[in-house]
């Protein structure tokens, strides 16, 4: 079956402005997690879903940052007045359910370059 | 504070020499880790964790609780072994379900 994907692959905005990356994870998995990789770093935990709820939005930077997941399959990171700062590849990632021992999957990445 | 270190940016070795990439973390408690790769143009993927204790694609890696190390090895590298390598890890501490990455290490594997 398909993996994990994410559209689009590469935004370019200007600062300030608002964007929505996209998320559908593999079919049946109930966990979905988002990630930010600046250049030359691993990815960093921003928010992570167990069903529609966050379970734990600990690593979003701040309130410009938000993610839904309405129905519990697809998921939006939105972000508001984008800064330069912002600039990074966003990964989504997914995995059957709870617990450490269930593999994460990750999606090709959205790379965002605000302007 | 969780945290991974990876020391090397860049590894390069000649093919058929051994291969050790290094990790060490930071964490109170017993922690799962694992190695991820992400090989030219393809996504981050699992390589291995150390609760399955396997051997895949000819790497292993051993947890030394001691050392707070996990470092993967392979006795004899591959050209298609260069890609991109990250450590990661994940507790009770991160909640079970987010991974804490190290910055990575980039393995070249030259003929």
């Amino acid at each position: 079956g398909a993996g994990v994907s994410q559209t689009p692959s590469n935004k370019v905005t200007e600062k300030g402005k608002y964007v929505e990356l996209r998320c559908d994870p593999i079919s049946g998995h109930t966990a979905l997690y988002w990630y930010r990789q600046s250049l030359g770093q691993g990815p960093e935990f921003l928010i992570y879903f167990q069903g529609t709820g966050a379970a734990d939005d600990s690593g979003l930077p701040n309130d410009r940052f938000f993610a839904v997941r309405p129905e519990g399959s697809v998921s939006t990171l939105k972000i508001q007045r984008t800064e330069r700062g912002d600039s990074a590849v966003y990964l989504c990632a997914s995995s059957l359910g709870w617990g450490n021992v269930n593999e994460q999957f990750f999606g090709p990445g959205t790379r965002l370059t605000v302007l | 504070a969780q945290r991974v270190t990876q020391p090397e940016k860049l590894l390069s070795v000649f093919k058929g020499a051994p291969v050790e990439l290094k990790c060490n973390y930071s964490y109170s408690g017993s922690p799962e880790l694992f190695w991820y790769v992400q090989y030219s143009r393809q996504r981050l993927q699992l390589l291995l964790r150390h609760i399955s204790r396997e051997s895949i694609k000819g790497f292993t890696a051993d947890l030394n609780k001691g050392e707070t190390s996990f470092h993967l090895k392979k006795p004899f590298a591959q050209e298609e072994d260069s890609a991109m390598y990250y450590c990661a890890l994940s507790g009770r501490g991160t909640g079970f379900q987010k991974l804490v990455f190290g910055t990575g290490t980039r393995l070249l594997v030259s003929p």
